[in-house]
């Protein structure tokens, strides 16, 4: 069985602070996937990041950045100097190698709120 | 191209009403997929298809019938649903599995 914890339901914080938000998943697979989806309030989930579980090396993107630990089987997510359009909700996610088209296990999703 | 296209974005329908979701992508995928989202929730898996094949069925009420006419196309046709299925009806595409899905901005169905 696959599972993503997301902890913090509801973060907020003062424009131009910079902000983490954990993922912790479960998963009895060796290969798997992971994922970072953003959902503004317009609705459509928007594609951040995806790291398989061999590459555990920290990826940056701009004012983005993911931290992959497999020995503690997180992959959290860290907005530096954060912008009030980065208000959303973020969801972790996890698929697995299994061979056939599974889709997405979702956490609880993190509600970002970032103050002007 | 890099959407993937659903409509209608809003509807609203009685308990004896048949209706239809439609999702569109022209990107050359040959997953897609239908996932509910309540209020405040994650999105569910309900329904995959691939290479136009319905792969898993997430034991969803038979009132939710889906289809894939082609690689193209996903529906997802509607008859005597409860208030309890209003929800966000979100599409997604995918080139290969797993792999990196791209969401339509759904459909939002009230249930009266």
């Amino acid at each position: 069985a696959q599972k993503v914890t997301q902890a913090q339901t509801e973060i907020s914080v003062v424009e131009k602070e910079d902000v983490t938000l954990d993922c912790v998943y479960e998963t009895r697979d060796t290969t798997y996937y992971l994922f970072w989806y953003k959902q503004p309030p317009s609705g459509e989930l928007v594609f951040l990041i995806r790291r398989n579980s061999f590459d555990e090396q920290n990826e940056i993107s701009g004012r983005y950045s993911w931290n992959f630990q497999k020995s503690t089987s997180s992959f959290n997510f860290t907005i530096t100097a954060s912008q009030v359009v980065d208000s959303a909700v973020y969801f972790c996610a996890l698929d697995y190698s299994g061979g056939g088209a599974d889709g997405l296990t979702f956490g609880k999703g993190t509600h970002l709120i970032i103050q002007p | 191209d890099t959407e993937v296209t659903q409509t209608p974005k809003h509807l609203v329908m009685g308990m004896t009403n048949k209706k239809s979701l439609k999702c569109e992508q022209h990107m050359g995928h040959r997953a897609m997929y239908w996932y509910k989202q309540k209020a405040k929730k994650p999105p569910e898996l309900m329904f995959v298809y691939s290479y136009e094949k319905l792969s898993i069925n997430e034991s969803v009420p038979s009132r939710f019938s889906p289809e894939c006419p082609n690689s193209s196309l996903l529906n997802l046709h509607l008859h005597a649903l409860q208030p309890e299925d209003s929800a966000l009806y979100l599409c997604a595409s995918s080139q290969s599995t797993p792999g990196k899905l791209f969401f339509g901005s759904g459909t939002q169905l009230s249930v009266l």
